[in-house]
């Protein structure tokens, strides 16, 4: 079974700039996450899909930061303008029926803004 | 305010020996607590669940604890292996339903086992 596939693994952008963060979740998973892990932190919510309607996005700084998933299986995140603090890894997960319990992580995208 | 601790930043353990990672949480009521396993560039992994109406799970080497009156809970790896070297992260589940929601981690504990 294939995992959470996440793209671009790494990037480095200069403030003000924006950045885009692509997701494929399992297949069938009808939820998708999105989570940011500044370094020595643990993982952040930023926001909750599922299928294509948002469940939580009450910690997303909505004056930057926006995510979508319009057909209820891939989703982006996207940044702009980026801030130093920013600099984060972006985690997408997924979780569905047959899933159990678990959330299945992708393994991040790594962004530097500099 | 709430808070998740996770105890020592780093724990070094030999060999064989039992490593028991601790996580303490104020002003939380969870419905579960996860524990996950992450390697440096890597997405967190997920080890084990435990409710709030169970006192232990066990698989394999792994067992965890969960002491809602104490709000602990305690992460043990028997008989340890250089390859369990990692950051451990707990994290609290809230929601009482079928969906997973939001989870609420702790900022982890690197685990190194030597030889």
């Amino acid at each position: 079974e294939a995992g959470v596939a996440q793209s671009p693994r790494y990037k480095i952008i200069e403030k003000r700039q924006s950045v885009a963060f692509w997701c494929n979740p399992i297949s069938g998973h009808a939820t998708l996450y999105w989570y940011q892990q500044i370094l020595g932190q643990g993982p952040k919510l930023l926001i909750q899909f599922q299928n294509n309607g948002v469940v939580d996005d009450s910690q997303l700084p909505k004056d930057r930061f926006s995510a979508e998933r319009l057909k209820g299986v891939d989703s982006t995140l996207k940044i702009q303008p980026a801030k130093l603090e920013d600099s984060a890894v972006y985690l997408c997960a997924s979780s569905g029926e047959g899933s159990g319990n678990t959330i299945y992580f992708g393994e991040g995208s790594w962004l530097t803004v500099v | 305010s709430q808070k998740i601790e996770q105890n020592s930043e780093a724990l070094n353990i030999q060999e064989g020996k039992t490593a028991t990672l601790t996580c303490n949480y104020t002003n939380y009521s969870p419905a579960y607590l996860q524990w996950y396993r992450q390697d440096p560039g890597r997405g967190p992994v997920f080890l084990l669940l435990i409710r709030e109406n169970e006192k232990e799970k066990r698989k394999e080497r792994l067992k965890v604890t969960f002491d809602t009156t104490l709000k602990q809970s305690l992460f043990h790896i028997t008989a340890s292996q250089p390859a369990d070297s990692a950051t451990y992260l707990c994290a609290l589940g809230l929601d009482r339903g079928s969906t997973l929601g939001r989870l609420y981690f702790g900022r982890g504990t690197q685990l190194t086992v030597w030889p």
